[in-house]
Formats: structure tokens, sequence, C-alpha cells
């Protein structure tokens, strides 16, 4: 049940742009977003609920395919406050809607 | 500041010892989440408590339980500790309804099996 994240890892240089891949292999009935910085706690960056929406803030967004059952989170111009793990949570519809397993996570590192 | 308060942050034991962490979530959230995380690994489910009661269960082991308090405060027990154990302990909160919505999670507790 647990999606799949790619790529594993990805290494920047400030100003460049980055994607990153979720997919699940069950009917979803969410996608969720969060950043983690090195020995802290998940910050939430975003949650997209229907097929094909997509949703942004700052220079972070996200797109939803519902029919595929994959996400993918953008991320333009990167900071180097853009550092860390991005883990991308799903919600299967054939399970408890209540129910988030993250993947394994991404780690993005921004470099000057 | 995420509202979820997890103790104790810091936690060193010894193998076989048994340990209890406290989670309390935000202010009116009825869910709470347990998560592990060994070293630099992903967020491992546990389990899930909704207003006192089992919603959904993950990879928990047998000598792992939790309950979550009428006060909706949640403990993790974790006994007959082994080295493997050791990781980063995780408690997320959400205000349930009929739409998803964003879960917030405590600072952890890093527990230390030696």
């Amino acid at each position: 049940q647990q999606p799949v994240q790619s790529p594993q890892a990805v290494i920047l240089r400030e100003g460049e742009d980055a994607v990153i891949n979720c997919s699940s292999s069950k009917a979803l009935y969410s996608v969720h977003w969060y950043r983690q910085k090195h020995g802290e706690a998940p910050v939430f960056l975003m949650i997209l609920l229907k097929g094909g929406e997509q949703k942004g803030h700052d220079k972070i967004s996200a797109s939803f395919n519902e029919k595929k059952q994959q996400s993918s989170l953008y991320l333009t111009a990167s900071q180097l406050s853009y550092s860390g793990t991005y883990f991308c949570g799903t919600e299967i519809k054939e399970t408890s809607y209540d129910k988030v397993i993250f993947g394994p996570g991404t780690s993005l590192s921004v470099i000057p | 500041d995420s509202g979820v308060t997890q103790t104790p942050k810091h936690l060193i034991t010894a193998t076989g010892q048994r340990v209890t962490l406290r989670c309390s979530p935000r202010s009116g959230d009825l869910s709470v989440y347990w998560y592990q995380q060994s070293l630099d690994q992903g967020l491992q489910f546990l389990i899930q408590y909704y207003n006192g009661e089992e919603r959904a269960k993950g990879n928990i082991l047998e000598r792992f339980s939790a309950q979550q308090f009428p006060d909706l405060h949640s403990e993790l027990n974790l006994s007959s500790l082994e080295l493997g154990d050791s990781a980063l302990y995780f408690c997320a909160s959400r205000a349930s309804g009929t739409v998803s919505t964003e879960a917030f999670f405590g600072q952890g507790t890093r527990l230390t099996v030696v």
C-alpha cells in the first residue's frame, strides 16, 4: 500500500527546478505532501483531493492525476531553504480514508 | 509550533526495558497517529486512534501498544525493547470529518536503545 516516490534523491543548484513523483497501485482518495528537515518534524505543504486538482503556494505546486493514481510536486527556482526530504502521503479509497501512508521520501539538496 | 506536544523529547534505555511515549494532540483534534522513523528512513505508520478508539493499524509490532484517553491524549507503549527499536517516534493529529485534512506532527521522541 505504500506509495512509490521518484527520484530517491536529487541535487539542485539554486534557481533550478525539480519534479518529485508519487504513484500508487491503489485508487486514491487524496494525496498529501510534506517536507522534513533533518531531525525535525514533517511540515505540511499541501493536500490534493480531486483528480486533476492543482495546488501551490510560492514556487511549490502539485498536481493530482486521479486516473493514473499519481501526483507530482513541482519546485521552481529552488532556494536553499527547499532542502529536505519530501514525503507524499496517500489515502486509499478502499480503506479508511483517515489512514495516511507515506512514501519512502525524496531527498532534495539545493546547493549554492 | 504545530500544537502537538510529545514527551519526552529524548529517551535512552536498555534492551529488554519498557517505555511510554506521550502525545497531546492539537486542541479539538480527535485523530491521533503514531509513526516510526528509523535512521534516514521513511515514516512507517504504526497505529491511529479516533476519539478513544483504535481506527487503523499499520506495521505495529506485538510488543508495541497504544491507547487514547478520554482527554484525547495518547500513549505509545514499547516493551521488551531491542536495539532495532531505536528510532524517532512521531505523533500527528488531525481534525476528522468528511473531508481529508492536513496532519500536524509533534517534534518527535528520539528513542535510543542501548
